[in-house]
């Protein structure tokens, strides 16, 4: 079975644009949850989705939004760039909850310039 | 005070030694995740408990629900197990996480 995969591994974006990330979780998993890593504040919780709907959301500033589509894969968006959005942005995927085995993808890298 | 709070931060351990990282959290889980990430590397997930006693191999992971406690052990460790250990509360479709540990095992 493919694992999560995502899309672009890296990206570089100036300030000021927008950028989307995609993740396609394992097949047969319905809930594709997002991630931001940073070194100063680790791992933080930015969405979760389940059958195309958001059924959580992290404390993330309106430019950070996202969706899921019928097959179940995820996009991410952030619009106007800050440079404090440089982060390692991941996304997991599971069968259910988070009573739910998580697995994750490889990960984002996005700096922004 | 963080959610999930990790101990200790940075582990240095000979090859063979056992070790062992604790994870305390504050308020009730639906499970309670443990996660191990190599330098540059993805996110693994080695364990997920709800209750008891888990073992894979080298690893074993507790918890205690009543004393909101984890530990993770690791027994015979060898370099290769060198990595950042993360635990993670996970409830209301969401993971918050510790902050990690960062273990080295040197030959």
């Amino acid at each position: 079975k493919a694992g999560v995969t995502q899309t672009p591994r890296y990206l570089i974006k100036t300030r000021g644009q927008q950028v989307t990330l995609s993740c396609s979780p394992i097949s047969g998993h319905r809930s594709v949850s997002w991630y931001q890593q940073t070194p100063g504040q680790g791992l933080q919780f930015l969405f979760e989705y389940f059958s195309e709907t958001q059924r959580n959301k992290g404390n993330f500033p309106g430019r950070f939004s996202g969706r899921q589509f019928s097959n179940s894969r995820s996009e991410m968006n952030v619009s106007t760039l800050e440079l404090g959005d440089s982060a390692l942005y991941l996304c997991a995927s599971s069968l259910g909850d988070t009573a739910y085995e998580q697995y994750f993808g490889p990960g984002t890298r996005l700096t922004v310039t | 005070k963080n959610e999930v709070e990790q101990s200790p931060q940075n582990l240095t351990a000979q090859e063979g030694e056992f070790i062992t990282i604790n994870c305390s959290y504050s308020v009730g889980i639906s499970a309670l995740h443990w996660l191990q990430q190599h330098p540059g590397g993805g996110i693994v997930s080695l364990f997920m408990l709800s209750s008891g006693k888990k073992k894979h191999g080298r690893l074993i992971a507790t918890i205690n629900i009543q004393e909101k406690h984890s530990s993770l052990h690791i027994t015979a460790s060898h370099p290769r197990d060198s990595a950042v250990y993360i635990c993670a509360r996970g409830s209301n479709y969401k993971l918050t996480f510790g902050k990690g540990t960062l273990l080295t095992v040197n030959p």
